[in-house]
């Protein structure tokens, strides 16, 4: 089932500007992952928080994660058109069985 | 460069056709996912293994069957395949000791007429 929610599930920004994206969740993870998807590809992973972190950065990345209330945010800063793709949050049991997906945040960055 | 391969990129079949797909992964990961994703409706889970021989049902597994005889290779067998099983497939792997970081293979688009 369908445990993980991204908002917006579309979202369109000019190229240097910041877009963020939210994800909820309804399980208790272990950490949560953020996936890129470039149209028609396989997706990639991103950045991991686990669940005992807050805030994590990784170059123009910055993930936020709320434990308390399910949520965890994805931060793209200075976007590029380059970083127009489909973006997934993943949530993660301690076993590595439970990979919850949800639908994905389309996001469209143009020059 | 790490990988996880997967056999066709394009199939075209008949209804009723019996479809294999493969997906072959150079990690030495345990555990191994397929995954088909439609428009709208995101990833979702159809089978998964943790180990050679083993598998588990996801939220979809009805009109598949999988089948993992050595721990490189995961195949997913649609044994009559139908129109609405027409659908991107992806295949993914992750290490259990690890952080369970999913790589996936670039996807089979497979169109069932």
């Amino acid at each position: 089932s369908q445990q993980g929610e991204e908002d917006p599930q579309a979202l369109s920004i000019q190229e240097g500007e910041n877009a963020t994206m939210n994800c909820s969740y309804k399980t208790s993870i272990n950490n949560l992952q953020w996936y890129r998807q470039n149209s028609g590809r396989g997706l990639v992973h991103l950045i991991l928080i686990r669940s005992n972190e807050r805030e994590k950065h990784s170059g123009r990345l910055r993930v936020t994660l709320d434990t308390s209330k399910k949520s965890s945010s994805l931060l793209i800063t200075a976007s590029r058109a380059a970083d127009t793709a489909s973006y997934f949050c993943v949530a993660a049991n301690q076993a590595g069985t439970a990979l919850i997906f949800g639908k994905g945040t389309t996001l469209s960055v143009s020059s | 460069d790490v990988k996880v391969t997967q056999s066709s990129r394009y199939l075209v079949k008949r209804t009723g056709e019996k479809v294999f797909l493969e997906c072959v992964q150079d990690m030495d990961h345990e555990n191994m996912f397929w995954y088909r994703q439609d428009p709208g409706l995101g990833l979702r889970l159809i089978y998964f293994s943790y180990d050679v021989k083993m598998k588990e049902k996801g939220d979809i597994p009805e009109g598949y069957s999988v089948s993992r005889e050595k721990k490189e290779r995961f195949s997913l067998i649609l044994e009559s395949a139908s129109t609405n099983q027409t659908s991107m497939y992806l295949c993914a792997s992750s290490d259990r000791a690890g952080a369970n970081v999913l790589t996936f293979g670039a996807g089979s688009r497979l169109t069932v007429l």
